[in-house]
């Protein structure tokens, strides 16, 4: 099966521009998870979806990021306008149907953000 | 609230010798216990996980590690290190009880070095 993919899996933009981070799950993955380091600290728990639904985005940090699942399938994260500290590498995850919190996360290879 | 300290930035091994990567963790409940794997410019990959059970559990390319509920803890081990290992190695713990949080939570990471 395809893993976790992530587009692009660098960027670098200037500070008040926009970016828009891709995700495509594992196909009939219904949890969808982005996690972000930033600066080589823990792992940080942005939001979760279940389909197309927002199951948790206490993670996310303020309303400059704006996360969309269109249709249950592809998500997208998008920092507008992006500031210095928002720079770091995220990650899209994805587990199957019926997690009980139990199944191991399918990670993609992350997309490192520079904003400069 | 859920926590995961994992209070090595890096460990230093020689080839052939054992390893082990510390992990604390936090939880109000029963935790869910993970250890992954990060090799350069990759997503994590999944190497083991503590459910219920046997407090020893075993992974991926040898790896083992084993559950402590007294002392809170879930320290990656194995008997005998590659070279191959050298990695970022993220240790991390969901709450059982808690059913409105599926995410994970993870610590900072520990890089393995083993040197040949």
């Amino acid at each position: 099966e395809a893993g976790v993919t992530q587009f692009p899996s660098h960027s670098v933009i200037e500070k008040g521009q926009t970016v828009t981070l891709r995700c495509d799950p594992i196909s009939g993955h219904d949890n969808l998870y982005w996690y972000r380091r930033v600066m080589g600290k823990e792992i940080k728990f942005l939001l979760h979806f279940v389909k197309e639904s927002k199951q948790d985005e206490s993670g996310m940090p303020n309303n400059r990021f704006l996360a969309e699942r269109t249709g249950g399938t592809y998500s997208t994260l998008k920092v507008q306008p992006a500031e210095l500290e928002d720079s770091g590498v995220y990650f899209c995850a994805s587990s199957h149907k019926g997690d009980r919190g139990g199944s191991p996360l399918h990670f993609g290879n992350g997309t490192r953000l520079t904003v400069t | 609230a859920q926590s995961v300290a994992q209070p090595e930035d890096q460990v230093n091994v020689a080839e052939g010798n054992p390893l082990t990567v510390k992990c604390t963790y936090s939880v109000s409940g029963n935790p869910y216990l993970f250890w992954y794997v990060q090799y350069p410019n990759r997503g994590l990959q999944f190497l083991l996980k503590y459910i219920t059970g046997d407090n020893l559990v075993k992974g991926s390319y040898g790896f083992e590690a084993e559950f402590n509920k007294s002392q809170t803890s879930f320290h990656l081990k194995k008997p005998s290190a590659l070279v191959s290992d050298s990695a970022l190695y993220f240790c991390a713990v969901r709450d059982f009880m808690d059913t409105g949080r599926r995410a994970l939570t993870f610590g900072s990471g520990t890089r393995l070095q083993v040197q040949p």
